[in-house]
Parts: C-alpha cells; sequence; structure tokens
C-alpha cells in the first residue's frame, strides 16, 4: 500500500537557521508533490508545487527539491523565523492514484 | 483574497442521525474535494468533484457518503447514518483549470458525534 513518511513529527531549531524537512514515500508514482502548511485549528494553506521532471523550485524563503529515484523530497525554509512554527505536510499526486498527504511536520523555531 | 469557506465551523450531532456539511469553493474553480482529519492524525483525502460528478474518492467514501453541488456555488458532503467514528475536522478544497494545481482549502467543520 502507500506510504508516505515524514522525517520527523517535531522538528525544533533556533531562529534564523535552515529548517530542512523530508518527505520519502513508497508504492507510488507521483506526477507532482505539493508541500503544505498548517496552523493549529486551519486548513492546510499551500506552498509549492514540483513536478516529477524537476529537480528543485524556490520561491522566497522557500526551497523544494524532488528525487524520484530516491523517492523523497526535500523542504528547506532558510533564515527561520518564529512565525514559520507550524506544521508542514507533503502530499503526493500521480494520474489514476488519489491525492495523499504524509502525517507531518512540527517545526518549532525558537527565538 | 477569494477564499473557500465551510460552515457550520462545529457540528454536534447524535450517532445515526445526518449531517450536511456545507462549502463555498472559490467561484472560478472547477474541482471540488472533501478531506476529513482525525484529531491528531493525517488529512485524509475522501473525494474529488469535477463536470457534477465524481472523478475519484478514496476507500473511506463508501456509501454513507455522497457530494452534491445543488448550485453554482455551494458543494456539501452529506453523511447517512453518522458513527462515532465520523468525528473529525473535515475540509473542503478546490482548485482551478484542468490537471492538477494547487489545492485551496477552507477552514473545515469538525464534527463530533455523540
Amino acid at each position: 500500500s502507500q506510504k508516505i513518511e515524514q522525517n520527523s513529527e517535531a522538528l525544533n531549531i533556533q531562529e534564523g537557521k535552515t529548517a530542512t524537512l523530508t518527505c520519502n514515500y513508497t508504492n507510488y508514482s507521483p506526477a507532482y508533490l505539493q508541500w503544505y502548511r498548517q496552523d493549529p485549528g486551519r486548513g492546510p494553506v499551500f506552498l509549492l508545487l514540483i513536478r516529477e521532471n524537476e529537480k528543485e523550485k524556490r520561491k522566497e524563503r522557500l526551497k523544494v527539491t524532488f528525487d524520484t529515484t530516491l523517492k523523497q523530497s526535500l523542504f528547506h525554509i532558510t533564515a527561520s523565523q518564529p512565525a514559520d512554527s507550524a506544521t508542514y505536510l507533503c502530499a503526493l499526486d500521480g494520474y489514476g492514484q488519489n491525492f495523499v498527504f504524509g502525517p507531518g511536520t512540527r517545526l518549532s523555531v525558537l527565538p | 483574497e477569494p477564499e473557500v469557506t465551510q460552515t457550520p465551523s462545529h457540528q454536534v450531532t447524535q450517532m445515526g442521525q445526518e449531517v450536511i456539511l456545507r462549502c463555498v469553493p472559490i467561484s472560478n474553480h472547477l474541482y471540488f474535494y472533501w478531506y476529513r482529519q482525525i484529531l491528531g492524525q493525517k488529512v485524509e483525502f475522501l473525494v474529488s468533484f469535477y463536470n457534477n460528478e465524481i472523478s475519484e474518492k478514496s476507500e473511506i467514501f463508501d456509501d454513507q457518503f455522497s457530494v452534491e453541488r445543488p448550485d453554482g456555488s455551494n458543494f456539501t458532503l452529506k453523511i447517512r447514518s453518522t458513527k462515532l467514528e465520523d468525528s473529525a475536522m473535515y475540509f473542503c478544497a478546490s482548485s482551478e483549470g484542468t490537471g492538477r494545481q494547487p489545492q485551496h482549502f477552507g477552514d473545515g467543520t469538525r464534527l463530533s458525534i455523540l
């Protein structure tokens, strides 16, 4: 069955450092991979989408990489701020396959 | 910025009763979705809807669930005979265009089954 893992349930980092979150998957052939942010009691908010033929995507302080050989995506937040504290979800999307979210990583950026 | 709105924000229902959760997607979006998130667990896909019919559904979306777009703006999820395990946050989402696009989520309806 399809499985998505995100490196850790929780990650604490110091303000100003780069946060790196990992998403690994098995038994899935994604055409797209998306990253979302979810704050407590709120719906997920879209951040970045990367296609299977793209290696890297950037948006402001965010960077996503996608390695279909390793079946892995890395999500980086540079110069992290306390306001970046949230749960980050990766999501896979493939033709003929349901959209699937990972369990999320709860990021805490400490001042 | 346009947003997806969901009502009610919290619904409390007796087990066995029917509930209807309502969503107003972003007006120019063509694809609509329902997800659920049981407390402390991951967001789970239920169903996607395009061109007035279900395009994909998960194993969770069994015969007790149905979706409808009764008019040009609303998108509803009906649960026919609720069970205790239906207690969860239910999120509606919409996306524009054809194929895979970023999804815009509402802030959910918290459904509590007693």
